[in-house]
């Protein structure tokens, strides 16, 4: 069956210490990969996403994923978080025409 | 520009019960519409998605139904609420062919 695996249930960081959270995905095929956040209080919003071409990938707020397709993954990262960065954090993926399917979700809790 | 809206934000609702959840999307014409629910742990998990008035695949079988009875509204609905239903409850719209999903802010369902 399809599914989307988040590694990291709950990461605690300090301000200015950089994230890496992870993602893979078990898929046959062609995949649209795609990274949502949703901030305390706040509806789900698209953080970046991934079609085709450069595999790295550049979203808002200084976040960056790398869609590697050898190891079916593609991890979130950003050099120096934020106390604003404190979120949850979704990774899914879809296929051409099919319904977005989401990982279990990582709260990220940053501390000034 | 497109809007998406989903009422009511929070709801108390006895075992039991019935339950009725609405989402309208404007702006748009013939949307894929979508109803997640985020447990606690568990992640975004689709319900149902819809590509057409009257048109309902479900995805997970339960005590929850959906329908659509206008191009642009998602009603999420259930005959006798269990505890097992609380949750987040988010829907989710897109332009057919597209790949990027646009989400509601959400219902907090809880069932006493």
């Amino acid at each position: 069956a399809q599914s989307v695996s988040q590694h990291n249930h709950h990461v605690i960081l300090s301000e200015a210490a950089s994230l890496e959270l992870g993602c893979n995905y078990s898929y046959g095929g062609t995949v649209n990969l795609f990274w949502y956040v949703q901030y305390p209080g706040q509806h789900l919003q698209l953080l970046l996403k991934y079609f085709s071409g450069d595999p790295l990938v550049k979203g808002i707020k200084g976040f960056e994923a790398e869609f590697i397709k050898s190891k079916f993954s593609f991890n979130l990262r950003k050099p120096s978080v934020q106390w604003s960065d404190t979120a949850e954090y979704f990774c899914a993926v879809n296929q051409a025409g099919t319904a977005l399917i989401f990982g279990k979700g990582t709260t990220l809790s940053v501390s000034s | 520009s497109q809007t998406i809206h989903q009422w009511p934000a929070t709801l108390v609702q006895p075992v039991g019960s019935p339950l009725s959840l609405e989402c309208t999307v404007e702006g748009t014409s013939n949307p894929n519409l979508y109803w997640y629910r985020q447990a606690a742990g568990r992640g975004l998990q689709l319900l149902f998605y819809s590509v057409g008035i009257g048109q309902i695949s479900s995805e997970v079988p339960q005590n929850l139904s959906a329908s659509r009875p206008q191009d642009r509204q998602f009603i999420l609905s259930s005959k006798k609420l269990l505890l097992s239903d609380s949750g987040f409850y988010l829907c989710a719209w897109r332009t057919q062919g597209a790949t990027e999903a646009f989400f509601g802010q959400g219902t907090r369902l809880t069932v006493v």
